[in-house]
């Protein structure tokens, strides 16, 4: 079975200031990690993936996120946030080296707010 | 390139009524999945389908079924709702034996009174 744990259902940063989200996982088999990104009354959007190749992933946006196996970890980091990167964050687990695009275990999800 | 489309966008029931929702995948794609997400909760994965067959399914109950066409569109049925099924129904696409990513539509919020 697999499950993913987002600590802090709420993150609050200034504009400019860096954003951290952080991501636990667990998995009895080498996972695959995803980072979506929902906006209010939207579906999800893809911000990164990690497959089992670089272990620092960048993706849209200027957001990357980091694979580490020793903490079980896939933290979403930005340099510096945007009014615009209000939304909220989302990280997944599937079962990887499936072959295709297996079931989705989401966390219950991070709300990222910015200030001014 | 039309990506994951979903109709409709919004719909209200009563409790014990059915209700059907559409789902059309992104082009290229083969496989679809669904997905419920409850208010302030993260999606939960309900069932893909892959060559007009249920290929995995997650815990719900069997009154959620679907269907998948021979266009690879799909609809995910639900029976005898309750309350507890108001939601955002999220449809995920992927072409199978491809990359890993499931791509979604914006979903269909369903409210159930």
């Amino acid at each position: 079975a697999q499950s993913v744990t987002q600590l802090g259902s709420h993150v609050s940063v200034s504009e400019g200031a860096l954003v951290l989200l952080r991501c636990n996982y667990s998995s009895s088999v080498p996972p695959y990690l995803f980072w979506y990104v929902q906006y209010p009354n939207q579906g999800l959007q893809l911000l990164l993936k990690y497959t089992s190749a670089a272990t620092l992933v960048k993706g849209i946006n200027d957001f990357e996120a980091e694979f580490k196996k020793s903490e079980t970890s896939f933290h979403l980091t930005k340099p510096s946030a945007h009014m615009s990167d209000a939304a909220e964050y989302f990280c997944a687990v599937s079962e990887g080296d499936t072959g295709t695009a297996s079931k989705l275990t989401f966390g219950t999800g991070t709300r990222l707010q910015v200030t001014l | 390139d039309a990506g994951v489309t979903q109709s409709p966008t919004h719909l209200i029931k009563t409790r014990g009524q059915q209700v059907t929702l559409r789902c059309s995948p992104k082009s290229g794609h083969d496989t679809v999945s669904w997905y419920q997400q409850a208010l302030g909760q993260g999606p939960q994965f309900i069932f893909q389908y892959y060559e007009e067959e249920e290929r995995q399914r997650g815990n719900f109950p069997d009154r959620f079924s679907g269907h998948q066409f021979p266009n690879y569109s799909s609809e995910l049925n639900v029976n005898a709702l309750w309350l507890g099924d108001s939601a955002l129904y999220l449809c995920a696409s992927s072409f199978f034996g491809g990359e890993e990513t499931q791509y979604f539509g914006p979903g269909t919020r369903l409210l159930v009174l």
